[in-house]
């Protein structure tokens, strides 16, 4: 089981640019949640990812936007990079929404550059 | 919406010392928790949960929690630490709906 996997492991950006993360959620898992987490900080929730619906949102902007796909993998993408979104990434799986406490596995992250 | 707050920053201790890494949460709902372990340039791994059931939950590693709902806390505590405990500790809630939310996290450091 290869787990959560995450792609790219790095990316540098130029302010104002646009990016797209990928993952690969857990055999099995059909749901995947987006984390910022900034340098010293904790992960914040961006989203949630079901049935190819965002069921639930953080507080991000609309900059931030996803996409999950039939196999269930998920995409982030932020348009009109500032420098405060250089941060690590974190993909989140886990199995079926509204069950409750379901272990959620973490991918690597990509850790993301905006210069 | 719930909310976890992680008392302390940074835990320095001596290698054997018994740690504890203080962990309250604000929630209107039945609320799962859970402590996460992130090394340096990883992902979250999952440490242990307390999802209902035995109020005192323990991981595989000697770390264990106890969920107190008249304090609304998850604090984790090992009698005895090693150097390769040292990592951040992230305590997080859920509710039904599995959106997790972390503290923003607790440095421990075990010194020899």
């Amino acid at each position: 089981d290869a787990g959560v996997t995450q792609s790219p492991t790095h990316l540098i950006k130029t302010r104002g640019q646009q990016v797209t993360l990928r993952c690969s959620p857990k055999s099995g898992h059909d749901t995947v949640s987006w984390y910022q987490q900034a340098l010293g900080q904790g992960p914040q929730f961006i989203f949630q990812y079901y049935e190819e619906e965002e069921r639930q949102r953080g507080n991000f902007p609309d900059r931030f936007s996803g996409h999950q796909f039939p196999n269930y993998s998920s995409e982030l993408n932020v348009n009109a990079l500032l420098l405060g979104d250089s941060a690590l990434y974190l993909c989140a799986s886990s199995l079926k929404i509204g069950t409750g406490g379901t272990e959620a596995f973490f991918g690597q992250g990509t850790r993301l550059t905006v210069v | 919406a719930q909310s976890v707050t992680q008392l302390d920053s940074q835990v320095p201790v001596f290698e054997e010392a018994p740690v504890e890494l203080r962990c309250n949460y604000s929630s209107s709902v039945s609320v799962y928790l859970f402590w996460y372990v992130q090394y340096p340039n990883q992902g979250l791994q999952l440490l242990l949960k307390y999802l209902s059931g035995s109020t005192l939950v323990e991981s595989i590693n000697g770390f264990e929690a106890e969920f107190n709902k008249s304090q609304t806390s998850f604090h984790l505590r090992k009698p005895s630490v090693h150097i390769s405990d040292t990592a951040e500790y992230f305590c997080a809630v859920s509710g039904n709906n599995n959106d997790m939310r972390f503290g923003a996290g607790t440095r421990l450091t075990v010194k020899p």
